[in-house]
Order: C-alpha cells, then sequence, then structure tokens
C-alpha cells in the first residue's frame, strides 16, 4: 500500500530558528516527490523532487531527495511568523496519483 | 485570472440531501482531480478525469459522482450526504501523465458541512 509519513507532526518553533521537515515515502513506481505549503485554503506548490542529492531551493526553503532511503527533507532557514502553516509532502506514483503525508503543522512565534 | 476555481466555497447542508460542488480551471491543463480534506487535514484523492475520462477513483461511494463535461470543468455531486461527508474538498489540475503532470494546482476547497 503507498504511504507517506511525516515527521514531526506538529512544530513550535521562534521567530530567526531553522527547521527541517521530514518525509519518508513507499510509493509505487516512484516518479517524484513534492513539498506543498498550506496556509488556510488551498495547498500551494513549494517543490517538485525527482533526482537524489540534488537540492532545490527558493529563497530560505530548500529540499533534497534521498531516492535510495525513501526520505525527503524540507529546510527552512531563519523562520518568520509568515512560515507558519501545514507543510504537506506528497509521493507521486507511476499512474501520476498523488499520495500525500498528514502534514507537519509549524508554528513560528515572534 | 484564476487558475482553479470552485463554487461554492461553503455549503451547510442536512443529512440526506443531493449537493454538487463545481470546479473549472482555465490553465489548460488536461487532468482534473478531486480531493478530501479530513478534519485531521489528511488530504487523499478521490478521482482523477484525464480530458473528461475518470483515470483515477479511489474506492469512493457510489454516492459520489464525477462529471466532466469538458477538460476545464469537473463537478463533483455526492447523493445522500451522510455525517461522514463533512470536510473541506478540494479540486485540482495539472498536465497530463507524462507531460509534466506531477505538479498539481489546487482550488481553494469547498467546505461542506452535513448537519
Amino acid at each position: 500500500e503507498d504511504k507517506v509519513v511525516q515527521s514531526p507532526l506538529s512544530l513550535v518553533v521562534h521567530e530567526g530558528d531553522t527547521v527541517t521537515l521530514n518525509c519518508s515515502y513507499e510509493v509505487t513506481n516512484f516518479r517524484s516527490l513534492l513539498w506543498y505549503k498550506q496556509e488556510k485554503k488551498a495547498p500551494t506548490f513549494l517543490f517538485m523532487l525527482t533526482s537524489s542529492g540534488i537540492e532545490k531551493k527558493s529563497g530560505r526553503l530548500s529540499s533534497i531527495l534521498d531516492k535510495k532511503e525513501l526520505f525527503s527533507i524540507l529546510n527552512i532557514t531563519a523562520t518568520q511568523t509568515g512560515d507558519s502553516a501545514v507543510y504537506l509532502c506528497a509521493g507521486v506514483t507511476g499512474s501520476e496519483k498523488l499520495v500525500f503525508g498528514k502534514g507537519t503543522k509549524l508554528t513560528v512565534n515572534p | 485570472d484564476t487558475a482553479v476555481s470552485q463554487t461554492p466555497k461553503y455549503l451547510v447542508t442536512q443529512m440526506g440531501n443531493d449537493k454538487s460542488i463545481k470546479c473549472e480551471q482555465n490553465l489548460g491543463h488536461d487532468t482534473m482531480y478531486w480531493y478530501k480534506q479530513d478534519s485531521k487535514k489528511f488530504l487523499k484523492i478521490m478521482f482523477s478525469y484525464n480530458n473528461k475520462e475518470l483515470i483515477i477513483n479511489e474506492t469512493v461511494p457510489n454516492r459520489f459522482s464525477p462529471k466532466s463535461p469538458d477538460k476545464a470543468h469537473l463537478n463533483l455531486h455526492i447523493n445522500s450526504l451522510e455525517l461522514g461527508d463533512s470536510a473541506v474538498y478540494f479540486c485540482a489540475s495539472s498536465y497530463p501523465p507524462g507531460q509534466g503532470g506531477d505538479t498539481q494546482y489546487f482550488g481553494p476547497g469547498t467546505r461542506l458541512t452535513v448537519l
């Protein structure tokens, strides 16, 4: 059965801290791994990872995939209150079905 | 310039009623999806349509019937609503499988409350 597990489920930090969010996956005929940020409404796309060891970066956010260990991390440096959200990881199967994890709820306090 | 839009944003109804949620995308995508996000924020796929044809149906009760009149629209009709149907329903779209279809763009969601 396809499965994506995220940890921690919840995280509270202070502004300026660096956080690492974890995602492990087991999906059929794995194609790629996606990270989304969900604030109040729709998930918004952050990264798509297909190759091991190649870091994707966007501002203070970065992510990397390890296809051998079936694992990805999302790093956020110098966190701001606007980073508070639920971060969702999804594995994409060979039939392009997205299998989501339960998300990590990040709260950044001033 | 809305990319993926859904109507209504909120829907409150009684058990046993039939209701529909509409979704439209103007991104030129061929593939559209319906997801259900429960109270624990777990997002799970329900259906996927590629160019008006059903390609994924994830063991959803047959009270749920998606309808795609054209590739820019995917509506969700729910018969005989039950309390457990209360959730946020998200529509999404992407390019077809094999053509960059991994990245899906989500609509704003429809919060359905069944009383």
